[in-house]
């Protein structure tokens, strides 16, 4: 069964250094999403991406933040500056066509930890 | 304000008990609903989810959840709890229209041998 995939499965990085998070969504899908959860918090939505633009993005999301699909298959996260606040474990996500379903299909997530 | 609540933290259930595991929304509209579970250190995983039709939609390893318009409620249920049912319950929405799932804080279903 298709899913998901996120690399890697936990980042370590020093405060204002940059990460960068990979993830490749399912091969036909063509919506994809970042999401986030702070240790013991709820899930919050970051982003949400599609035919090469952002189509919806949160409060979280600011100019710290950007997303790309560099290649056919691949969708990453970047945090230019990390903040210790950043630390959370990240959760891709896609889905396929069409607005009817809209299940979205998630990755086993990036732990990042800001020291 | 676009909201969902799982009013329980955690829920304690006997193994081959029922169990049910609550969830409001506030969302205008008719939103898409959803149940996600997530076991320890790993990633969400999709369980059921309403679109239109049927107030009771069954999902993955025998779960069920019962949409009531009314009262905007879509409660997760099990008829026989299993130890490995143990694990965090999300209840979600998305407000048709829109890209974003909205997350409820989760529920610690426990199930006791």
């Amino acid at each position: 069964e298709p899913e998901v995939t996120q690399t890697p499965s936990h980042q370590v990085t020093q405060m204002g250094q940059e990460v960068i998070l990979r993830c490749v969504p399912i091969s036909n899908h063509l919506y994809f999403y970042w999401y986030r959860q702070i240790l013991g918090q709820k899930v919050e939505f970051l982003v949400s991406f599609y035919n090469n633009e952002i189509s919806e993005k949160s409060e979280i999301f600011d100019d710290q933040f950007s997303v790309e699909r560099p290649d056919g298959s691949n969708f990453t996260l970047k945090i230019r500056s990390t903040k210790l606040e950043d630390s959370a474990m990240y959760f891709c996500a896609s889905s396929g066509v069409g607005q009817r379903d809209n299940e979205q299909f998630f990755g086993p997530g990036t732990r990042l930890t800001v020291l | 304000a676009q909201s969902v609540a799982q009013p329980e933290d955690q829920v304690n259930v006997a193994e081959g008990n029922p169990l049910t595991v609550k969830c409001t929304y506030s969302v205008s509209g008719n939103p898409y609903l959803f149940w996600y579970v997530q076991y320890p250190n790993r990633g969400l995983q999709f369980l059921l989810k309403y679109i239109t039709g049927d107030n009771l939609v069954k999902g993955s390893y025998g779960f069920e959840a019962e949409f009531n318009k009314s009262q905007t409620s879509f409660h997760l249920k099990k008829p026989s709890a299993l130890v490995s049912d143990s694990a965090l319950y999300f209840c979600a929405v998305i407000r048709r229209g829109a890209s974003k799932i909205i997350f409820g804080s989760g529920t610690r279903l426990s199930i006791r041998p």
